[in-house]
């Protein structure tokens, strides 16, 4: 079935860079948009960027403009969002989303970042 | 980029219609159709319920509509359910090509 697989829990001080997976199955890799969105404790949804997986451009946030890279490797089907200089308002919980009829269709598990010294 | 605008909580009765409002401006909702909404149940990722402001996913109920007026988008329950209490936020494609969330609704089925 298509789904997304993320890598696990991550526990990173402060200043440090945080790298998560995200693993894609069922379908083309190539043919649908990866989005990252994250979600800080008891808040809302928050778009980070977003990747295409053919040609690897990406459009990023205002927000995390010269912090976030979103990667992409063709070989294994997966995409990487790595976010550096880490403080404490980055603990969230990290998604990647597929972006089919320009929405948000299937979603990962969701990656716990835990940014604490 | 803002976060577009929503109510904090809407609540309802069970059976009751309620909608959700989701305000933005000429260069995010009232430039485009890609406004969709997702409903997040505690502890779980978001799930798809509306694309493209009104299209519905397969295996989405058609208790769940939304719509579009200028720069407000909104999502309507009809018919709530129980299980309908979750959080629910719009999603909104801009004029600098990113994306932006609304900040979210909490309904509460009373």
């Amino acid at each position: 079935q298509v789904q997304l697989v993320q890598s696990g829990a991550e526990v990173k001080k402060p200043g440090a860079s945080v790298k998560i997976s995200c693993k894609a199955s069922g379908y083309t890799f190539t043919s649908y948009f990866f989005h990252w969105v994250r979600q800080a404790p008891g808040q809302g949804l928050e778009w980070m960027g977003l990747i295409n997986p053919t040609g690897g451009r990406t459009t990023y946030g205002h927000k995390f403009q010269g912090r976030v890279t979103l990667t992409r490797d063709t070989s294994t089907s997966t995409v990487h969002m790595e976010l550096s200089n880490l403080r404490s308002e980055d603990t969230a919980i990290y998604y990647c989303a597929r972006d089919s009829v320009e929405a948000l269709d299937i979603w990962g598990q969701g990656t716990m970042v835990t940014v604490s010294s | 980029q803002s976060a577009l605008t929503q109510p904090a909580s809407v609540s309802g009765s069970p059976g009751q219609s309620i909608t959700i409002s989701c305000t933005g401006t000429s260069s995010d909702i009232g430039g485009y159709k890609y406004v969709s909404w997702y409903q997040q149940q505690p502890g779980q990722a978001p799930k798809l319920i509306i694309y493209d402001v009104s299209e519905r996913p397969s295996g989405v109920s058609n208790r769940f509509s939304g719509s579009k007026s200028g720069n407000t988008a909104s999502l309507t329950i009809s018919g709530l359910h129980v299980e309908d209490e979750a959080d629910y936020y719009c999603y909104s494609y801009t004029l600098s090509s990113t994306w932006v969330f609304g900040g979210g609704t909490k309904v509460t089925v009373l």
